[in-house]
């Protein structure tokens, strides 16, 4: 079984600072996602990630993957207010029926202070 | 880039009530869409997969006679929480896949938030 494990589970940083969020997962996959959640909203996809050693930027932040450390990671540069939200990363389940359904870890809730 | 919409947002029911939450892709085809459950200050768990003109198939756990999904076209799928009750109080949200640019990704949609008295 599928098990995608995130820490930390909280964090307050101050504005200014970098930091690293750590994604694990249990087994081989095909993509590992990373999305953005506001309190009471869904869902917002930041990145897909594809390929071993695949890094893709945006803005402040930036997502790496290493599929055989079974790895990935969200580097926050110089964080700012508007970041504070909740972080999750996801990986594809394959299943012999074909489906992909995502299993998601469980979160990252990011608070960013002055 | 493609879209997710849900129906409706947010809805308050009595306890033993059935809810019905619509989940359409809007600018393309979505064979498979996918139902999950969020639940406060938790991470998203999959309940069900809906395919287009066959049977879900339901996660360990989720009752599947409680939850009836029916995926009737391909830019549709339901989601009838039937005889509801608090503990089925939660944010439920669907997804679909498609293309972005050369590149499949999973779109969700902007979530039902059920509340039941």
């Amino acid at each position: 079984e599928l098990k995608v494990e995130q820490n930390p589970l909280f964090l307050s940083m101050q504005e200014g600072k970098n930091y690293t969020i750590y994604c694990n997962y249990s087994t081989t996959s095909d993509r590992l996602y990373w999305y953005r959640q506001d309190p009471g909203k869904s869902l917002e996809s930041l990145f897909v990630l594809l390929s071993n050693g695949a890094v893709k930027q945006e803005g402040r932040l930036m997502a790496s993957l290493d599929t055989k450390a079974r790895l990935s990671t969200l580097h926050i540069t110089a964080a700012v207010h508007d970041l504070s939200a909740t972080y999750f990363c996801a990986v594809d389940a394959r299943r012999n029926s074909g489906n992909t359904p995502l299993v998601f870890g469980k979160g990252t809730r990011l608070s960013v202070i002055a | 880039g493609a879209v997710v919409s849900q129906h409706p947002s947010w809805v308050i029911c009595k306890s033993g009530t059935s809810v019905k939450i619509e989940c359409r892709s809007l600018d393309f085809q979505a064979t498979t869409m996918f139902w999950y459950r969020q639940f406060p200050k938790q991470s998203l768990m999959l309940m069900a997969t809906s395919n287009e003109g066959s049977k879900a198939t339901y996660e360990q756990g989720v009752e599947k006679d409680k939850f009836l999904i029916n995926h009737a076209s391909l830019t549709l799928s339901t989601l009838t929480v039937t005889s509801a009750h608090p503990e089925d109080s939660s944010f439920y949200i669907c997804s679909a896949r498609a293309l972005a640019g050369r590149q499949e990704t999973q779109y969700f949609g902007p979530g039902t938030r059920l509340l039941v008295l």
